[in-house]
């Protein structure tokens, strides 16, 4: 059964500081990896996708990296702003024949101004 | 729609008594998903579709809980004699489904948060 692990649960930081957050899997055969943010209250918005072949992903100044042998991924986001204050969740996909991810129980991310 | 949509937003209801909750997911999205999220905790899944038909219904808590979804649109998750343990958020998501670069990647409703008094 995979099991998903992000540390630390929660994270404070000022406002400029870069963020890294980490996500951990057991079973290294996975079909892709998804980063999402939760705002309280809401629902996930999906930030990247990370394909079981890629290493990273990019977009804007979030980077998420991926790497499947030692079964972790990270989550960088750069410059950071008051309005980065959210949960991050990682979700791991097994298979391509299986829908089901795996989530972990998300890092809470505080920006202080 | 541009989004996945649910409904209600929110639920109050009393113990014992049955509700419905709607998933309206993004146009053309095979797959669907319903996830729970109590309090304080991770995402725990529920069920999923591919088309109208669930392969996969492992997640359901209790023969209390059932969902259907036709026209390979609309779902709607039902959860008879209401418990006070079933007080959480109620997600839903889609995804393409098989095929292309980005399939898998899944779409979030904003959730229905459900309180049984």
């Amino acid at each position: 059964k995979q099991e998903v692990t992000q540390i630390p649960a929660a994270l404070s930081v000022p406002e400029g500081e870069n963020l890294v957050l980490n996500c951990s899997f057991t079973d290294s055969a996975i079909y892709n990896l998804q980063w999402f943010r939760q705002d309280p209250g809401k629902g996930l918005t999906s930030l990247l996708l990370i394909q079981s072949s890629q290493r990273e992903q990019t977009s804007g100044r979030l980077n998420a990296s991926l790497d499947k042998s030692s079964g972790r991924s990270t989550l960088y986001i750069a410059a950071s702003q008051p309005g980065d204050s959210a949960t991050y969740l990682c979700a791991v996909r097994p298979s391509s024949n299986d829908y089901k991810l795996s989530f972990g129980a998300g890092t809470t991310v505080t920006v202080r101004a | 729609g541009a989004g996945v949509s649910q409904s209600p937003s929110n639920k109050v209801t009393e113990k014992g008594k049955d509700v419905e909750l709607r998933c309206d997911p993004i146009s053309g999205h095979t797959a669907l998903y319903w996830y729970r999220q109590r309090l304080g905790q991770g995402l725990e899944f529920l069920i999923y579709f591919q088309g109208n038909s669930a392969p996969d219904k492992s997640g359901l808590p209790s023969d209390r809980f059932s969902a259907e979804r036709t026209g390979e649109s609309v779902s709607t998750l039902t959860i008879q004699r209401t418990q006070q343990e079933d007080s959480a958020v109620y997600l839903c998501a889609s995804s393409l489904g098989r095929g292309g670069a980005v399939a898998g990647e899944l779409f979030f409703g904003e959730g229905s948060r459900l309180t049984v008094l």
